[in-house]
Protein backbone atom coordinates (compact mmCIF):
# COMPACT_ATOMS: atom_id res chain seq x y z
CA UNK A 1 0.00 0.00 0.00
CA UNK A 2 1.89 2.56 -1.33
CA UNK A 3 0.24 5.46 0.62
CA UNK A 4 3.11 8.18 -0.86
CA UNK A 5 4.12 8.21 -4.80
CA UNK A 6 6.67 9.95 -6.67
CA UNK A 7 5.65 8.71 -10.43
CA UNK A 8 8.77 9.80 -12.16
CA UNK A 9 11.99 7.88 -11.14
CA UNK A 10 14.01 10.26 -13.17
CA UNK A 11 14.03 13.89 -14.12
CA UNK A 12 16.67 16.10 -16.21
CA UNK A 13 17.14 19.59 -17.24
CA UNK A 14 19.29 22.31 -18.00
CA UNK A 15 21.06 24.14 -15.52
CA UNK A 16 19.30 27.57 -14.78
CA UNK A 17 16.40 25.90 -16.00
CA UNK A 18 13.17 24.92 -13.62
CA UNK A 19 13.20 21.49 -11.69
CA UNK A 20 9.65 20.26 -11.09
CA UNK A 21 9.41 17.67 -9.01
CA UNK A 22 6.09 15.76 -8.30
CA UNK A 23 4.21 13.24 -5.33
CA UNK A 24 1.11 12.38 -4.82
CA UNK A 25 -0.34 10.76 -1.93
CA UNK A 26 -3.61 9.35 -0.65
CA UNK A 27 -3.97 9.60 2.98
CA UNK A 28 -5.77 12.57 3.33
CA UNK A 29 -5.10 12.76 6.98
CA UNK A 30 -1.78 13.52 6.00
CA UNK A 31 -1.41 17.18 7.18
CA UNK A 32 2.68 17.96 7.13
CA UNK A 33 4.69 17.41 3.83
CA UNK A 34 8.33 17.47 3.64
CA UNK A 35 11.18 16.77 0.90
CA UNK A 36 14.36 15.34 1.15
CA UNK A 37 17.07 15.45 -0.94
CA UNK A 38 19.81 12.60 -0.76
CA UNK A 39 23.32 12.37 -2.51
CA UNK A 40 24.99 8.89 -2.81
CA UNK A 41 26.38 7.63 0.79
CA UNK A 42 24.61 10.02 3.24
CA UNK A 43 21.94 10.58 4.57
CA UNK A 44 18.52 12.31 3.73
CA UNK A 45 18.89 16.07 4.07
CA UNK A 46 15.76 18.13 4.88
CA UNK A 47 14.77 20.85 2.07
CA UNK A 48 11.88 22.25 2.37
CA UNK A 49 8.04 21.58 4.07
CA UNK A 50 4.64 22.21 3.92
CA UNK A 51 1.24 22.53 6.64
CA UNK A 52 -1.62 21.45 5.10
CA UNK A 53 -3.13 24.84 5.99
CA UNK A 54 -0.85 26.05 3.32
CA UNK A 55 -0.92 26.10 -0.21
CA UNK A 56 3.03 27.44 -0.73
CA UNK A 57 6.13 27.31 0.74
CA UNK A 58 8.97 29.15 -0.46
CA UNK A 59 13.04 29.14 0.41
CA UNK A 60 15.46 30.83 -1.80
CA UNK A 61 15.12 28.53 -4.95
CA UNK A 62 12.86 25.67 -3.19
CA UNK A 63 9.12 26.44 -3.45
CA UNK A 64 6.57 23.43 -2.51
CA UNK A 65 3.26 23.83 -3.62
CA UNK A 66 0.33 21.83 -2.00
CA UNK A 67 -2.99 20.75 -4.09
CA UNK A 68 -5.00 19.27 -0.62
CA UNK A 69 -8.13 18.49 -3.25
CA UNK A 70 -5.79 16.61 -5.45
CA UNK A 71 -3.19 15.14 -3.02
CA UNK A 72 -0.45 16.39 -4.93
CA UNK A 73 2.64 18.12 -4.04
CA UNK A 74 5.45 19.62 -6.30
CA UNK A 75 8.61 20.53 -5.41
CA UNK A 76 9.91 23.71 -7.93
CA UNK A 77 13.60 24.47 -7.91
CA UNK A 78 14.61 28.15 -9.77
CA UNK A 79 16.98 28.11 -11.23
CA UNK A 80 18.32 24.82 -11.17
CA UNK A 81 22.33 24.30 -10.37
CA UNK A 82 24.35 20.94 -11.40
CA UNK A 83 24.83 20.71 -7.50
CA UNK A 84 21.20 20.12 -7.20
CA UNK A 85 21.83 16.54 -8.80
CA UNK A 86 20.32 14.22 -6.44
CA UNK A 87 17.82 11.61 -5.35
CA UNK A 88 14.37 13.57 -4.14
CA UNK A 89 12.44 12.15 -1.53
CA UNK A 90 8.99 13.91 -0.39
CA UNK A 91 7.69 12.86 2.72
CA UNK A 92 4.34 13.08 4.44
CA UNK A 93 3.40 12.48 8.51
CA UNK A 94 0.39 13.19 11.08
CA UNK A 95 2.23 15.16 13.39
CA UNK A 96 -1.20 16.40 15.00
CA UNK A 97 -2.23 12.90 15.83
CA UNK A 98 1.38 12.94 17.74
CA UNK A 99 2.55 10.50 15.73
CA UNK A 100 6.06 11.70 13.56
CA UNK A 101 6.16 8.55 11.35
CA UNK A 102 7.31 9.95 7.80
CA UNK A 103 5.86 8.46 4.94
CA UNK A 104 8.34 8.48 1.71
CA UNK A 105 7.88 8.28 -1.76
CA UNK A 106 10.30 6.54 -3.91
CA UNK A 107 12.40 9.32 -4.62
CA UNK A 108 12.78 11.06 -8.15
CA UNK A 109 16.55 11.39 -9.07
CA UNK A 110 16.98 14.55 -10.64
CA UNK A 111 20.44 15.35 -13.14
CA UNK A 112 20.84 19.37 -13.81
CA UNK A 113 22.97 19.03 -17.05
CA UNK A 114 25.62 22.30 -16.82
CA UNK B 1 26.71 21.34 16.91
CA UNK B 2 26.83 17.78 15.97
CA UNK B 3 24.02 16.51 14.07
CA UNK B 4 23.02 13.17 13.91
CA UNK B 5 25.54 10.49 14.25
CA UNK B 6 25.44 6.79 13.34
CA UNK B 7 27.88 4.18 13.48
CA UNK B 8 29.41 1.93 12.39
CA UNK B 9 29.09 3.44 8.42
CA UNK B 10 29.81 -0.14 7.25
CA UNK B 11 28.67 -3.71 8.74
CA UNK B 12 29.12 -7.07 6.97
CA UNK B 13 27.26 -9.65 8.82
CA UNK B 14 26.88 -13.43 7.74
CA UNK B 15 22.87 -15.00 7.93
CA UNK B 16 21.72 -15.48 11.61
CA UNK B 17 23.91 -13.46 13.06
CA UNK B 18 22.94 -10.34 15.12
CA UNK B 19 23.63 -7.27 14.83
CA UNK B 20 23.50 -3.88 16.88
CA UNK B 21 23.76 -0.01 15.46
CA UNK B 22 23.89 3.09 16.84
CA UNK B 23 22.38 6.68 16.99
CA UNK B 24 23.38 10.04 18.75
CA UNK B 25 20.55 12.51 18.02
CA UNK B 26 21.15 16.04 16.89
CA UNK B 27 21.51 18.25 20.20
CA UNK B 28 18.00 19.45 21.27
CA UNK B 29 15.92 16.61 19.94
CA UNK B 30 14.82 13.69 22.27
CA UNK B 31 12.50 11.58 19.35
CA UNK B 32 14.77 8.54 17.43
CA UNK B 33 13.26 7.16 14.46
CA UNK B 34 14.64 4.10 12.46
CA UNK B 35 14.29 3.35 9.00
CA UNK B 36 15.14 1.09 6.46
CA UNK B 37 16.34 2.39 2.95
CA UNK B 38 16.49 -0.81 0.43
CA UNK B 39 17.94 0.08 -2.74
CA UNK B 40 15.81 2.29 -4.91
CA UNK B 41 13.58 2.82 -2.69
CA UNK B 42 12.28 5.24 -0.32
CA UNK B 43 13.01 4.91 3.80
CA UNK B 44 10.56 2.82 5.17
CA UNK B 45 9.81 3.26 8.56
CA UNK B 46 11.19 0.41 11.60
CA UNK B 47 9.78 2.16 14.97
CA UNK B 48 10.28 5.58 17.21
CA UNK B 49 11.40 5.94 20.65
CA UNK B 50 10.92 8.54 22.94
CA UNK B 51 11.12 8.89 26.49
CA UNK B 52 12.92 5.47 26.31
CA UNK B 53 9.76 3.49 25.30
CA UNK B 54 8.64 2.84 21.55
CA UNK B 55 6.16 4.48 20.71
CA UNK B 56 5.02 3.57 17.30
CA UNK B 57 6.16 0.50 15.28
CA UNK B 58 6.15 0.02 11.27
CA UNK B 59 5.32 -3.35 9.83
CA UNK B 60 8.95 -4.91 10.89
CA UNK B 61 9.14 -8.49 12.18
CA UNK B 62 10.27 -8.31 16.06
CA UNK B 63 13.69 -9.29 15.44
CA UNK B 64 13.85 -5.72 14.64
CA UNK B 65 13.86 -4.12 18.36
CA UNK B 66 15.94 -0.90 19.78
CA UNK B 67 16.21 0.77 23.22
CA UNK B 68 16.65 4.53 23.81
CA UNK B 69 18.93 5.36 26.72
CA UNK B 70 18.54 8.53 29.18
CA UNK B 71 20.63 10.58 26.66
CA UNK B 72 18.22 10.47 24.19
CA UNK B 73 20.73 8.23 22.07
CA UNK B 74 19.30 4.71 20.43
CA UNK B 75 20.23 1.19 19.42
CA UNK B 76 18.66 -1.01 16.77
CA UNK B 77 19.25 -4.59 17.54
CA UNK B 78 18.20 -6.60 14.30
CA UNK B 79 18.33 -10.71 15.15
CA UNK B 80 18.59 -13.41 13.13
CA UNK B 81 19.95 -12.09 10.52
CA UNK B 82 18.32 -12.56 6.83
CA UNK B 83 19.53 -11.75 3.06
CA UNK B 84 17.07 -9.55 2.92
CA UNK B 85 18.00 -7.22 5.59
CA UNK B 86 20.58 -5.84 3.78
CA UNK B 87 19.91 -2.01 3.35
CA UNK B 88 20.84 1.11 4.74
CA UNK B 89 19.17 1.87 8.04
CA UNK B 90 18.97 5.49 8.98
CA UNK B 91 18.04 6.85 12.06
CA UNK B 92 16.28 10.60 12.48
CA UNK B 93 16.51 12.99 15.15
CA UNK B 94 13.11 14.83 15.78
CA UNK B 95 11.75 16.83 18.25
CA UNK B 96 8.22 14.88 19.57
CA UNK B 97 5.41 15.64 17.46
CA UNK B 98 3.47 18.79 19.14
CA UNK B 99 6.95 20.08 21.05
CA UNK B 100 7.85 22.37 17.93
CA UNK B 101 8.50 21.15 14.45
CA UNK B 102 8.06 18.27 13.12
CA UNK B 103 11.37 18.18 10.58
CA UNK B 104 13.49 15.08 11.35
CA UNK B 105 17.18 15.48 10.65
CA UNK B 106 18.72 12.36 9.22
CA UNK B 107 22.18 10.54 9.88
CA UNK B 108 24.79 9.27 6.97
CA UNK B 109 22.96 5.74 7.86
CA UNK B 110 24.84 2.87 8.59
CA UNK B 111 24.97 -0.06 5.15
CA UNK B 112 24.65 -3.14 6.31
CA UNK B 113 25.47 -6.38 3.99
CA UNK B 114 24.15 -9.73 5.01
CA UNK B 115 25.94 -12.51 3.09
Amino acid sequence: DQQVKQNSPSLSVQEGRISILNCDYTNSMFDYFLWYKKYPAEGPTFLISISSIKDKNEDGRFTVFLNKSAKHLSLHIVPSQPGDSAVYFCAASRPSSNTGKLIFGQGTTLQVKP
Amino acid sequence: DAGVTQSPTHLIKTRGQQVTLRCSPKSGHDTVSWYQQALGQGPQFIFQYYEEEERQRGNFPDRFSGHQFPNYSSELNVNALLLGDSALYLCASSLFPGQGTTEAFFGQGTRLTVV
